[in-house]
């Protein structure tokens, strides 16, 4: 099986834009969670799509935004971009909700200047 | 809050040496996973282990939920061990939280 897939992997953007990344599970998969990694707050959990619907959702501002298709992919959107949002962006999927075995994919780096 | 704390946060060692990895958690935890993030980013699941042991080769974990903490052992490392190791566990409130890592630096 194909494992997690991510686009774009590399992104600069700059204050008050916005962007939009993509994550594609193993098929078969239904559960989609991102992610974001930083050295400083380390990694911490964003929110949590099942059957495109948003299961929980993290501590992060209304700016950060996402959506599950009916083929599983997800989309991850930040508006109003803020230097504090660059990180290493990571979704997983899963086969079951409840954050089961998650497999990640390789991330995308954004970066805000 | 919930918090996982790892041990020891850093650790170098010769090729060949063994390591034990540990996690230590606030609460009662309904999952937990460990991770090898490698030095290119990515996350892989090493093991899905709520409670108990398991084994894949040269690594195998413990979990003791009661006494809130879990045990990654590598045995025999290589270099290709080198990176961060996290676990990560669900509390009850539906989010994954992740521990603070450990990394682990193997010197051939």
């Amino acid at each position: 099986k194909a494992g997690v897939t991510q686009t774009p992997r590399y992104l600069i953007k700059t204050r008050g834009q916005q962007v939009t990344l993509s994550c594609s599970p193993i098929s078969g998969h239904r559960s989609v969670s991102w992610y974001q990694q930083t050295p400083g707050q380390g990694l911490q959990f964003l929110f949590e799509y099942f059957s495109e619907t948003q299961r929980n959702k993290g501590n992060f501002p209304g700016r950060f935004s996402g959506r599950q298709f009916s083929n599983s992919r997800s989309e991850m959107n930040v508006s109003t971009l803020e230097l504090g949002d660059s990180a290493l962006y990571l979704c997983a999927s899963s086969p079951r909700t409840g954050f089961g075995e998650q497999y990640f994919g390789p991330g995308t780096r954004l970066t805000v200047t | 809050g919930i918090q996982v704390e790892q041990s020891p946060p850093d650790l170098i060692l010769q090729e060949g040496a063994n390591s034990t990895l540990r996690c230590n958690f606030s609460d009662s935890v309904n999952n937990l996973q460990w991770f090898h993030q490698n030095p290119w980013g990515q996350l892989i699941n090493l093991f899905y282990i709520p409670s108990g042991t398991k084994q894949n080769g040269r690594l195998s974990a413990t979990t003791v939920a009661t006494e809130r903490y879990s045990l990654l052992y590598i045995s025999s490392s290589q270099t290709t061990d080198s990176g961060v190791y996290f676990c990560a566990g669900e509390f009850g409130n539906e989010k994954l939280t992740f521990g603070t890592g450990t990394r682990l630096t193997i010197i051939p």
